[in-house]
């Protein structure tokens, strides 16, 4: 099956600075969806984005599909977005999500 | 809309006992999906229904785990008898994909069900 690796697997920041995920996959796709989990445990949807860029607030995101990877951009930093950031991609001719094993975030004060 | 609901939030019961978990998508989604989660293994797909039908149930992990969605608005994961290795966070998903569609939609999450199993 498709293989998703995610990097790094731990990050630690200081609030205000930027930061830059990276997912790579092993296939073509037809779906990739960033989620943040929470400390509560939710899953939170970020971005639908099979390819192309899209922002919201102060995260963007970018696919490049015909390379396989995709990026998430967080800028100035907030304690609210410490958690675990997962992508996830559809296998192009198949139905269901893989998951990356994702990057722990923790931001401090 | 509520989003995707999941009940209960947190369930704890002893080796052997029966467990379900029930899940309501959101409404207008015909794509529904249990997924589960554990440190060892990650997230991982249980089973996925589109319109009500079961397509792809390779991901359960073995004959204990049965899953039924009787109608558009609800679905049901039990797990009889239930073991210590059971225990995870079941997350239940929806979307608005179809079977024959070439695109995949995006999919919504519910809170989840943290299951221990003593």
């Amino acid at each position: 099956g498709i293989q998703v690796e995610q990097s790094p697997p731990d990050l630690i920041l200081q609030e205000g600075a930027n930061s830059t995920l990276r997912c790579n996959f092993s296939d073509s796709v037809n779906n990739l969806q960033w989620f943040h989990q929470n400390p509560w445990g939710q899953l939170i949807n970020l971005f639908y984005i099979p390819s192309g860029t899209k922002q919201n607030g102060r995260l963007s995101a970018t696919t490049v599909a015909t390379e396989r990877y995709s990026l998430l951009y967080i800028s100035s930093s907030q304690t609210t977005d410490s958690g675990v950031y997962f992508c996830a991609v559809v296998n192009s001719g198949y139905s269901t999500l893989t998951f990356g094993k994702g990057t722990m975030l923790l931001v401090s004060p | 809309d509520a989003g995707v609901i999941q009940s209960p939030r947190h369930e704890v019961t002893e080796m052997g006992q029966e467990v379900t978990l029930r899940c309501k998508p959101i409404s207008g989604h015909n794509s529904l999906f249990w997924y589960r989660q554990t440190m060892m293994r990650g997230l991982e797909l249980l089973i996925y229904f589109n319109n009500n039908v079961p397509i792809d149930d390779s991901g359960m992990p073995e004959d204990r785990f049965s899953a039924k969605m009787p109608n558009a608005s609800f679905s049901t994961l039990k797990i009889q008898p239930s073991e210590p290795r059971d225990s995870a966070v079941y997350f239940c998903a929806s979307s608005t994909r179809t079977v024959l569609s070439p695109q995949s939609y995006e999919q919504y999450f519910g809170p989840g069900t943290r299951l221990t199993v003593t």
